[in-house]
């Protein structure tokens, strides 16, 4: 199956420094990628649409000056989140499409971030 | 309403029971519906997709209810490792790709 990988797994950081979180699709090309966050016993909250070579679609609430989300190949979105702040403490997972059909989003591993 | 509404449970039972969850949706322009599963601090593993004449898979039956805009997963023989949370998920709206999640079901199956 495809798979999708997320670095790094987790990371923590000290408040106001700025942390980069790397989505790839291994075996195939993803011409949308999807970033979603989920605090502790909630669900998952989508954050933003990336398209490759195109700006991301943020939903409604996100900060797209906080969180800045990259997509310059079929194969790599990143997510940054500048100035991070105790508040952004979550899990942080992305998800990838080869195509338009939304059955076949595959999810990365996530990445836990920790702001002190 | 919710967008999509689930019971968190948790649901507890037996080893070899049968356990149904629900879940309902608010726009009824939806047309794909899934099932997916997710382990304890892990990513969502898709279980299975909704059809509009139901599902099996296995022990799994999933069915589709557009009248009263609800899904739902039955689990047939319970096992240990069917011990999780089970997300309920819609696309739209918003678009065909996006998808929105449900709260999750946890699941728990006992010895």
């Amino acid at each position: 199956g495809a798979v999708v990988s997320q670095h790094p797994s987790r990371v923590i950081c000290k408040s106001g420094t700025s942390v980069k979180i790397e989505c790839r699709s291994l075996d195939f090309q993803a011409t949308t990628m999807f970033w979603y966050r989920q605090f502790p016993k909630k669900s998952l909250m989508l954050m933003a649409t990336s398209n490759e070579g195109s700006k991301a679609t943020y939903e409604q609430g996100v900060e797209k000056d906080k969180f800045l989300i990259n997509h310059a190949s079929l194969t790599l979105s990143t997510l940054t989140v500048t100035s991070a702040h105790p508040e952004d403490s979550s899990f942080y997972i992305c998800s990838a499409t080869p195509g338009t059909s939304a059955d076949t989003q595959y999810f990365g591993p996530g990445t836990r971030l920790t702001v002190l | 309403r919710k967008e999509v509404e689930q019971d968190p449970g948790p649901f507890n039972v037996p080893e070899g029971a049968t356990v149904a969850f629900n879940c309902t949706y608010s726009n009824s322009a939806s047309q794909s519906f899934f099932w997916y599963r997710q382990d304890c601090r892990k990513e969502p593993k898709l279980l299975m997709s909704v059809y509009s004449s139901g599902n099996e898979d296995g022990r799994f039956t999933a069915q589709l209810n557009r009248a009263s805009q609800y899904i739902s997963l039955l689990i047939r023989d319970s096992k240990l490792s069917d011990s999780a949370t089970y997300l309920c998920v819609v696309n739209g709206p918003g678009g065909y790709q996006k998808v929105t999640f449900g709260t999750g079901t946890k699941l728990q199956v006992i010895p």
